[in-house]
């Protein structure tokens, strides 16, 4: 079974600093989605980045970049020039491409981050 | 706008009365789930669907019905509610393995 581990419950970081989310993940599996959600205290579920397990180039989106390493099943999440509107709770997810119970996506414990002025 | 809607946000119950949150989706997506949110835990799957009348069990189908007579909606039914299933819910909807589009949430309380 999948499952996806994020070690750090609670991060903060000063505005336009630039912090890293980290996010191990176990799977016997090859062919697969990660993705990091963001969820501020709207309640709202946000995509903030997908990856496709077959590509090695790391996928990026504005300010948000990944460090997607497969062999270490290790998918950590960037965020340069941190700006208060990204206090959030982060979720790192993963999906199987294949056999994936109606687009099943296995979740993290999350990580609350706080921006501070 | 693509959206999924679902519906109360918030709701407060009493334990053993029958309650549905409703789930709607306005994309054409066969996928759709039932996640519940719980401090430590994450988001964990309830149900899924892969189509019309096409349902099965997540990882937490205690206590829970779906059903999914149209493509669109995807209620989840409680029929007797207990305090354990206090929790935030999520309908999310996908076109097959790809990103998840969620709803807005619903906060259920049971007392």
């Amino acid at each position: 079974a999948q499952t996806v581990t994020q070690s750090q419950p609670e991060m903060s970081v000063q505005e336009a600093e630039t912090v890293t989310l980290s996010c191990t993940y176990d799977t016997s599996e090859n062919n697969y989605y990660l993705f990091w959600y963001k969820q501020p205290p709207s309640r709202q579920m946000i995509l903030v980045i997908r990856q496709e397990a077959y590509k090695q180039q790391n996928a990026t989106e504005n300010r948000f970049s990944v460090n997607f390493q497969k062999a270490a099943k290790s998918f950590s999440l960037k965020i340069s020039d941190s700006q208060l509107g990204d206090t959030a709770m982060y979720f790192c997810a993963f999906m199987n491409m294949i056999y994936n119970q109606g687009g099943k996506l296995i979740f993290g414990q999350g990580t609350e981050l706080s921006v501070k002025p | 706008e693509a959206q999924v809607t679902q519906n109360p946000r918030y709701l407060i119950t009493v334990t053993g009365k029958k309650l549905t949150v409703t789930c709607s989706q306005n994309m054409n997506h066969e996928y759709m789930s039932w996640y519940r949110q719980d401090p430590g835990l994450g988001l964990r799957q309830i149900y899924y669907s892969m189509n019309v009348e096409v349902t099965d069990k997540g990882d937490v189908p205690e206590g829970y019905k779906v059903s999914r007579k149209e493509k669109r909606n995807f209620p989840l039914i409680l029929e007797s509610p207990s305090p354990n299933q206090t929790s935030l819910y999520f309908c999310a909807s996908s076109p097959r393995a790809d990103k998840a589009f969620f709803g807005q949430g619903t906060r259920l309380t049971v007392v």
